[in-house]
């Protein structure tokens, strides 16, 4: 079975500095993985997104994310983190194509993002 | 278009009581996913559907749970005998395509529901 898993349930970072939210997968085949943002109130929004090709993935908002198979990792990033960016970050994974099972995503616990000013 | 749209936004309910939980999903999107988003269980699947058939149901905690979709379009998720453990916010999503493709989920605000 897949799962994800996000090891910081709680970060704090000053605006301006660097973020990296980790996220680690179990998946028997190659994974399709997924970043999503949720702001207090509001619904998942989509980050960015791997499904194949060049494992460093450019997103929304100034976020990348790198898929390393030999770590099993898909780790967030952002060079220079604004207050705006406070939220809760979700990753998730989902089935390959051609699996011919339904897509449905598992999800992480989530991290929750503090920035201080 | 739209993004996809979920009514109430808030539910409050006595335990025991039904309740019915709407989504519209964007337009044009085969495939239409329910998830519940509770303290302490993170975001969870309850159902997929793929037009109007739902091929996984796997994730509906029990047989108080049940969803439809009609037309391709719009989902009725319905809670009945509605418990304190029910209360969570229920989160719809659509994409494109479904299975056996894993394309993009584009989520809706959620219905955060209470069960007194």
């Amino acid at each position: 079975a897949q799962s994800v898993t996000q090891p910081d349930i709680h970060i704090t970072v000053s605006e301006g500095a660097s973020l990296e939210l980790r996220c680690n997968y179990s998946y028997g085949a190659t994974p399709y993985l997924f970043w999503y943002v949720q702001s207090p109130g509001q619904g998942l929004q989509l980050l960015l997104k791997y499904f194949s090709g060049d494992t460093l993935v450019q997103g929304i908002k100034g976020f990348e994310a790198e898929f390393k198979r030999s770590q099993s990792s898909f780790n967030l990033r952002k060079p220079s983190v604004h207050w705006s960016d406070a939220a809760e970050y979700f990753c998730a994974v989902g089935p390959g194509i051609n699996t011919g099972t339904a897509s449905k995503l598992t999800f992480g616990t989530g991290t929750r993002l503090q920035v201080t000013l | 278009g739209a993004g996809v749209s979920q009514s109430p936004s808030n539910k409050v309910t006595e335990k025991g009581k039904d309740v019915e939980l709407r989504c519209d999903p964007i337009s044009g999107h085969t495939a239409l996913y329910w998830y519940r988003q509770s303290l302490g269980q993170g975001l969870e699947f309850l159902i997929y559907f793929q037009g109007n058939s739902a091929p996984d149901k796997s994730g509906l905690p029990s047989d108080r749970f049940s969803a439809e979709r009609t037309g391709g379009s719009v989902s009725t998720l319905t809670i009945q005998r509605t418990q304190q453990e029910d209360s969570a916010v229920y989160l719809c999503a659509s994409s494109l395509f479904g299975a056996p493709f894993t394309d993009t989920q584009y989520f809706g605000p959620g219905t955060r529901l209470t069960v007194l």
